[in-house]
């Protein structure tokens, strides 16, 4: 079983719907990140977070520790944000080089 | 700002062959990251350094050597290449690895395929 999971592995939504993108983990973490890929390959850095809620733009990213699960929420979806959303943990027990990634969340956004 | 900048962008090598690929960031971090990525599969660790001069293992790292010389550059070497080695590596760099304010800069990726 991975450590981090994401669902859905795909989605496809239409413009101006709200989207969320869920990751759950089975390891004790001391951060959570929410990354974004882009058609093009290059990989940004949305969220980082190890409790509460984050809000940048439209995009919201949430995490319940107790629960071991993120979500990253995107209101009034853009075809600009089809991308693969990455989330990746640091485990709290591991070495200060690894974090855990999920295998992404595929988003297409259609107009 | 230049950030992290990875070069070569892409590269194909015939089994056997070396080479090595570069990453430099401008941005003072203590923390660099190769990781590859393969299709289905989740970024994975080859090599990571925690500062100038330090380099560890990390989930991945057979068939690859690293160095960090100089605090902005991290080097991932490819001695023998094979064609399990094909993928798309990233390299990554943080300030530091367990404050909760510390994100991750990411290059852009170098494709490599081995023939």
């Amino acid at each position: 079983k991975n450590e981090v999971e994401q669902s859905p592995q795909n989605l496809t939504a239409q413009e101006g719907e709200f989207i969320t993108i869920n990751c759950s983990y089975s390891v004790g973490i001391s951060a959570l990140h929410w990354l974004q890929q882009h058609p093009g390959g290059g990989i940004v850095s949305l969220f980082m977070l190890s409790s509460g809620k984050k809000k940048h733009g439209r995009l919201i990213a949430t995490i319940n520790i107790q629960e071991k699960h993120s979500s990253l929420h995107i209101t009034a979806s853009h075809p600009r944000d089809s991308a693969v959303y990455i989330c990746a943990v640091r485990s709290d027990g591991g070495s200060q080089g690894n974090l855990i990634f999920g295998k992404g969340t595929k988003l297409s956004v259609k107009p | 700002n230049a950030g992290v900048t990875q070069t070569p962008k892409f590269r194909v090598l015939k089994t056997g062959q070396s080479m090595t690929l570069l990453c430099a960031q401008d941005m003072n971090h203590e923390y660099m990251y190769w990781y590859r990525q393969d299709p289905g599969m989740g970024l994975r660790l080859i090599h990571y350094s925690v500062g100038e001069g330090t380099t560890a293992k990390g989930e991945v790292p057979d068939g690859y050597n690293v160095s960090r010389l100089k605090k902005q550059n991290f080097l991932l070497g490819l001695e023998s290449a094979a064609p399990s080695q094909t993928s798309v590596y990233f390299c990554a760099s943080t300030r530091w690895s367990w404050r909760a304010n510390s994100p991750l800069h990411f290059g852009n990726g170098t494709r490599l395929t081995v023939t």
